[in-house]
């Protein structure tokens, strides 16, 4: 286990909806990057949080959005949910923003219908 | 556009053969690749960095090369198991730390008994 969690594990959700996902990166990690995996290929860069700052970001629009909190956890917000959006969200910590090596977590399953 | 292409059907070996995995990429140069481990429904595990002035990387069972020439990265398992079963990515990622990593497909290895 990598010590980074993630919460709902699994979420239903119609389309145009609003979605929230959470994750606690491992301890002492204050970087921390999200993708998305749609099934059956690789994850995709969302944006990474070093900081509390969005200090990179992938082809995702605007109505993708983050947030990183004092104690270096982490959310990704969704807005006007399209049925494209259902996939594996994944989140990543690394010790630091010159740190390499990711530890992701166990993703959340967001089905929009 | 950047491209990264793993072997799109799986893999199937016996127990106690070696496994290699291709990795080949274009339009892009990284500044260092990795190679994760993927079970059904987990998270990656990162397994493995190689860095652009370097040609081979080993750990345990597993060895990494990367020919920055050909643009290519090959991922060999040796002595494998059936515990060594999963899908496997490989992700470049540029200088500068931005966190964002960029994968491919994946390629399900099966490692038969």
């Amino acid at each position: 286990e990598t010590g980074v969690t993630q919460s709902p594990t699994h979420l239903i959700k119609t389309r145009g909806q609003q979605v929230t996902l959470r994750c606690s990166s491992q301890s002492g990690h204050n970087t921390v990057s999200w993708y998305q995996q749609a099934l059956g290929q690789g994850p995709q860069f969302i944006f990474q949080y070093y900081r509390e700052e969005e200090n990179g970001r992938g082809n995702f629009p605007p109505r993708f959005s983050g947030l990183q909190f004092p104690n270096y956890s982490s959310e990704l917000n969704v807005n006007a949910l399209e049925l494209d959006d259902s996939a594996l969200y994944l989140c990543a910590s690394r010790l630091d923003y010159s740190q390499e090596t990711q530890y992701f977590g166990p993703g959340t399953r967001l089905l929009v219908l | 556009s950047q491209k990264i292409e793993q072997n799109s059907e799986a893999l199937n070996i016996q127990e106690g053969k070696t496994a290699t995995l291709t990795c080949n990429y274009t339009n892009y140069s990284p500044a260092y690749l990795q190679w994760y481990r993927q079970d059904p429904g987990r998270g990656p595990v990162f397994l493995l960095l190689i860095r652009e002035n370097e040609k081979e990387k080993r750990k345990e069972r597993l060895k990494v090369t990367f020919d920055t020439t050909l643009k290519q990265s090959l991922f060999h398992i040796t002595a494998s198991q059936p515990a060594d079963s999963a899908t496997y990515l490989c992700a470049l990622a540029g200088s500068g730390n931005t966190g964002k990593l960029i994968f491919g497909q994946g390629t399900t290895l099966q490692v038969k008994p």
